[in-house]
């Protein structure tokens, strides 16, 4: 199975704070996604990217939430101030082809604890 | 609102049973039906289905979709200790973001040896 990694595998936060959540997704892929999962509920679509720009948002990706593709390959997810209920799972995942038809690849996910 | 529902929540099985899974959807602009098998962290890729009544196989697991009852089923035949996860179903849309995936709470599998 192709590879998408992140990183950190967990972190923990205090309520407020800035957390940037990293993702490689598949080598030269343009289009990219993040999703969420709150412990015991369903995975939730938050935003996809594509071409250094975002294509498609939820309710969810409200102004707390940015992405960015600071270099070529890395895409990070930025939480500006967080809130308890941003306790999650946060998953980026590529799509098996570059023309993004196929399945979706998920990475192993960061846990973020906001306390 | 689109919506994915998965049946049942949970199922308890012994090593050696054959299991069917169930997912049924309302969306609009429908593209494929995907599931997922969630054992730790990451959702792990199992089959896409676009077209109705063409099984897909893999191993002792398969799946087929009913476009006309807007469902699919997963079965799992001669289940073993290592099936137990939860297997989510997802919808793909045809819209701009192309594989927004709208999941379904999931089955949790759990199998006994």
């Amino acid at each position: 199975e192709p590879e998408v990694t992140q990183t950190p595998s967990h972190q923990v936060t205090q309520m407020g704070q800035e957390v940037i959540l990293r993702c490689v997704p598949i080598s030269n892929h343009l289009y990219f996604y993040w999703y969420r999962q709150i412990l015991g509920q369903k995975v939730e679509f938050l935003v996809s990217f594509y071409n250094n720009e975002i294509s498609e948002k939820s309710e969810i990706f409200d102004d707390q939430f940015s992405v960015e593709r600071p270099d070529g390959s890395n895409f990070t997810l930025k939480i500006r101030s967080t809130k308890l209920e941003d306790s999650a799972m946060y998953f980026c995942a590529s799509p098996r082809s570059r023309t993004n038809t196929g399945e979706l690849f998920f990475g192993e996910g960061s846990r973020l604890t906001v306390l | 609102e689109d919506k994915v529902v998965q049946s049942p929540l949970s199922l308890v099985v012994h090593e050696g049973d054959t299991v069917t899974l169930n997912c049924s959807y309302e969306v609009t602009n429908f593209r494929s039906l995907l599931w997922y098998k969630q054992e730790k962290k990451a959702p792990t890729f199992l089959f896409m289905l676009t077209s109705s009544g063409i099984e897909k196989k893999s191993g002792r697991l398969s799946s087929i979709l009913d476009k006309k009852e807007l469902s699919s089923i997963l079965n799992i035949t001669a289940t073993q200790t290592g099936d137990s996860a939860i297997y989510l179903c997802a919808v793909a849309l045809n819209n701009n973001a192309g594989n927004m995936l709208t999941f379904g709470g999931g089955t949790r599998l759990m199998v006994k040896p």
